[in-house]
C-alpha cells in the first residue's frame, strides 16, 4: 500500500525558512517523479514544484522560483521542500504526491499525502 | 485568476446527472496536453479521479467519466450520490508558463 507521510509544517514569521519532508513507502520511490502542492486557506489547489525520480529534472511555479528548493533522498525514501524568505501568502497546507504518466507533459498525481499546514503570520 | 477555468459551483439531486466544465487555451487544453480531474473532500487528501482525459484509476466508480474537445474538457458524474459532494479540480500542463503544471481553481459539487 502506497503511503506518503508529511511532516515539518508549523508556524514561521515572514521572512523565516522551514523543510518539509515526506516519507514514502508502498512501491519503488526512485523509479517515480515527486511533486509539491499545496492548497491556500479557502483556496483551490496550487501546484509548487516536481522532481524526477533520479533528481535529474526539477520544476517549479514562478510563485516560488528562487525561494523553494525540492530534492529527494532515494536512500530514505524522502521526498524534501525547503522553503526560504517565506511570505504571508505562502500560508498552505502542502501535499506531498507521487507522480505518474509519460512524458512530464502528462504527468498526474496517483497518491496524495494527507498534508502539513505551513502558517506565515508575525 | 486559474489558466483552467472550471465554475466556481455546481448542485444536483441525487440519481442526476451533471457534467463540471474546465475550459482552457490553445497553449494547454488546445494544444493538446492531457487533462486529469481529482475529487477532494476538505481535510482530507485529495484523490485522483480521472487520468489522460478519460481513463479511471482502479477503484473509481463508471459514474464518473471524462471527456475532452478542443479548448475544453469535461467530468460527468451519473447517478449522483450524497458522497460525491466535494470539489473537483481539472489540471493540465501549460507551455506557455515556466511553471507549467497548472490545475483550475475548482468546482464545489452540492448534493441538493
Amino acid at each position: 500500500e502506497v503511503q506518503l507521510v508529511e511532516s515539518g509544517g508549523g508556524l514561521v514569521q515572514p521572512g523565516g525558512s522551514l523543510r518539509l519532508s515526506c516519507a514514502a513507502s508502498g512501491f519503488t520511490f526512485s523509479d517515480y517523479a515527486m511533486s509539491w502542492v499545496r492548497q491556500a486557506p479557502g483556496k483551490g489547489l496550487e501546484w509548487v514544484s516536481d522532481i524526477h525520480g533520479l533528481s535529474e529534472g526539477t520544476y517549479y511555479a514562478d510563485s516560488v522560483k528562487g525561494r523553494f528548493t525540492i530534492s529527494r533522498d532515494n536512500s530514505k525514501n524522502t521526498l524534501y521542500l525547503q522553503m526560504n524568505s517565506l511570505r504571508v501568502e505562502d500560508t498552505a497546507v502542502y501535499y506531498c504526491t507521487k507522480e505518474e504518466g509519460h512524458p512530464y507533459s502528462s504527468y498526474h498525481s496517483d497518491y496524495w499525502g494527507q498534508g502539513t499546514l505551513v502558517t506565515v503570520s508575525s | 485568476q486559474s489558466v483552467l477555468t472550471q465554475p466556481p459551483s455546481v448542485s444536483g439531486a441525487p440519481g442526476q446527472r451533471v457534467t463540471l466544465s474546465c475550459t482552457g487555451s490553445s497553449s494547454n487544453i488546445g494544444a493538446g496536453y492531457d487533462v486529469h480531474w481529482y475529487q477532494h473532500h476538505p481535510g482530507t487528501a485529495p484523490k485522483l479521479l480521472i487520468y489522460g482525459n478519460n481513463n479511471r484509476p482502479s477503484g473509481v466508480p463508471d459514474r464518473f467519466s471524462g471527456s475532452k474537445s478542443g479548448t475544453s474538457a469535461s467530468l460527468a458524474i451519473t447517478g449522483l450520490q450524497a458522497e460525491d459532494e466535494a470539489d473537483y479540480y481539472c489540471q493540465s500542463y501549460d507551455s506557455s508558463l515556466s511553471g507549467s503544471r497548472i490545475f483550475g481553481g475548482g468546482t464545489k459539487l452540492t448534493v441538493l
